[in-house]
């Protein structure tokens, strides 16, 4: 069995100050690990993956990941947050055909 | 490129009616996902195809939920009847393919749902 826990359900930081979104998993095998945005009324869109080559994993708009198999940890950060990375992000585990997702952080950014 | 479409985006109806959604995937995608997300939690599978053949429907509430991908394009997915706690959001995706040993990840590409109100 598998399964993601976000550890915040929601964080707000300042326009221009660094993001970290926290999630560990949990995994029998050896993981692919994810993280999607969702925006209000918009569909999700994977910001990036992992599955066992980087460790450090550069995505979409700045934003990037570290896998820690030491601490199950997979948490997201960017350095500089924009107005426009308010959204709700999912971090998922998956193996094969079995994709779980957290319950969701939401992002606020305020100006 | 066009990204899943699906349609209602919006229904509301009473508790006993039968809703139905409609997906249409990426052109070319073989796999076909429908998720239900309820307010405040993640998207959780209920059943995926490949083709027109059902590759996972163990999340499935199937006394009341039912999926069909006939031609192995769009596909539909019916409540019959709707109680309360099916109040979500329906998510459909897609993919290239399905995830193997030797392809990991096959991205899938989610639609914008349908948010379904039962009263």
């Amino acid at each position: 069995a598998q399964s993601v826990t976000q550890l915040d359900s929601h964080v707000s930081v300042s326009e221009g100050t660094p993001v970290l979104l926290r999630c560990n998993y949990s995994s029998s095998y050896s993981p692919s690990l994810f993280w999607y945005v969702q925006h209000p009324n918009k569909g999700l869109q994977l910001l990036l993956k992992y599955t066992s080559a980087a460790t450090l994993v550069k995505g979409i708009n700045g934003f990037e990941a570290e896998f820690k198999k030491s601490e199950t940890s997979f948490h997201l950060t960017k350095p500089s947050a924009h107005m426009s990375d308010a959204a709700e992000y999912f971090c998922v585990v998956s193996n094969n055909n079995d994709m779980r997702f957290g319950a969701g952080t939401r992002l606020t950014v305020k100006p | 490129e066009a990204g899943v479409a699906q349609s209602p985006r919006y229904k509301i109806i009473e508790k006993r009616q039968s809703v139905a959604f409609w997906c249409n995937p990426i052109s070319g995608h073989a796999t076909l996902y429908w998720y239900q997300q309820i307010l405040g939690q993640g998207p959780k599978l209920l059943i995926q195809f490949q083709n027109n053949g059902v590759v996972d429907d163990s999340q499935l509430p199937k006394d009341r939920f039912s999926a069909e991908r006939l031609k192995g394009v769009d596909s539909t997915l019916k409540i019959q009847p709707a109680k309360l706690e099916d109040s979500a959001v329906y998510l459909c995706a897609s993919s290239l393919d399905v995830p193997s040993a030797w392809n990991l990840y096959n991205e899938q590409f989610f639609g914008p749902g349908t948010r379904l109100t039962v009263l």
